[in-house]
């Protein structure tokens, strides 16, 4: 059975880090494709990274050079590393499996995570 | 950067009626492009994929149509469990999500 499970959200100061990780299992992360989505509070889903089996990452606008999406294939466990964060960001934050290559439709999503921005 | 609008932004229908939902995107996104119901609480799910395609073991009340820049999502016969926020969704270039569509039972 395929499963994602978020962990490392919590409250942070603005201009702070934090990483948040997606344990993966019933299927292997560096064979897919996967995404970080975040939605803010009220508000709707908002794409923010992806990682490609090859290992070609992306970013939305909003985070980029702020936001690092990585994996550890050992621990079969996909990361985003957020530094310099604002309250903006502030976010429950899902990562996503594609369900193929190249077709970046989400199958299979996380529970999510919050990360809370604010001093 | 491709813009996708969608609308309405809230709908309210009786139990049993057909909703329609559309999607335009900014320029031709070919088939790329999905729908997902999220319903409170809870993690976006897969409807539609590649704009036609049911995903596995989603009801068949469910469809999507469209291709190059419009699209359409439609539930045929609206039950209780249908209420949620719906969004469409590109990957013709990067991901991007529309603003969602609020359904509700009048």
């Amino acid at each position: 059975e395929v499963q994602l499970v978020e962990s490392g959200g919590g409250l942070v100061q603005p201009g702070g880090s934090l990483r948040l990780s997606c344990a993966a299992s019933g299927f292997t992360v560096s064979s897919n494709y996967m995404s970080w989505v975040r939605q803010a509070p009220g508000k709707g889903l908002e794409w923010v990274s992806v990682i490609y089996s090859g290992g070609s990452t992306y970013y939305a606008d909003s985070v980029k050079g702020r936001f690092t999406i990585s994996r550890d294939n050992s621990k079969n466990t996909l990361y985003l590393q957020m530094n310099s964060l604002r309250a903006e960001d502030t976010a429950v934050y899902y990562c996503a499996r594609a369900r193929g290559e190249q077709q970046l439709a989400f199958d299979y999503w996380g529970q999510g995570t919050l990360v809370t921005v604010s001093s | 950067d491709i813009q996708m609008t969608q609308s309405p932004s809230s709908l309210s229908a009786s139990v049993g009626d057909r909703v329609t939902i559309t999607c335009q995107a900014s320029q031709d996104i070919s088939n790329y492009l999905n729908w997902y119901q999220q319903k409170p609480g809870k993690a976006p799910k897969l409807l539609i994929y590649d704009a036609s395609n049911l995903e596995t073991g989603v009801p068949s009340r469910f469809s999507g149509s469209g291709s190059g820049t419009d699209f359409t999502f439609t539930i045929s016969s609206l039950q209780p469990e249908d209420i949620a926020t719906y969004y469409c969704q590109q990957y013709d270039n990067l991901p991007h999500f529309g603003g969602g569509t609020k359904v509700e039972i009048k």
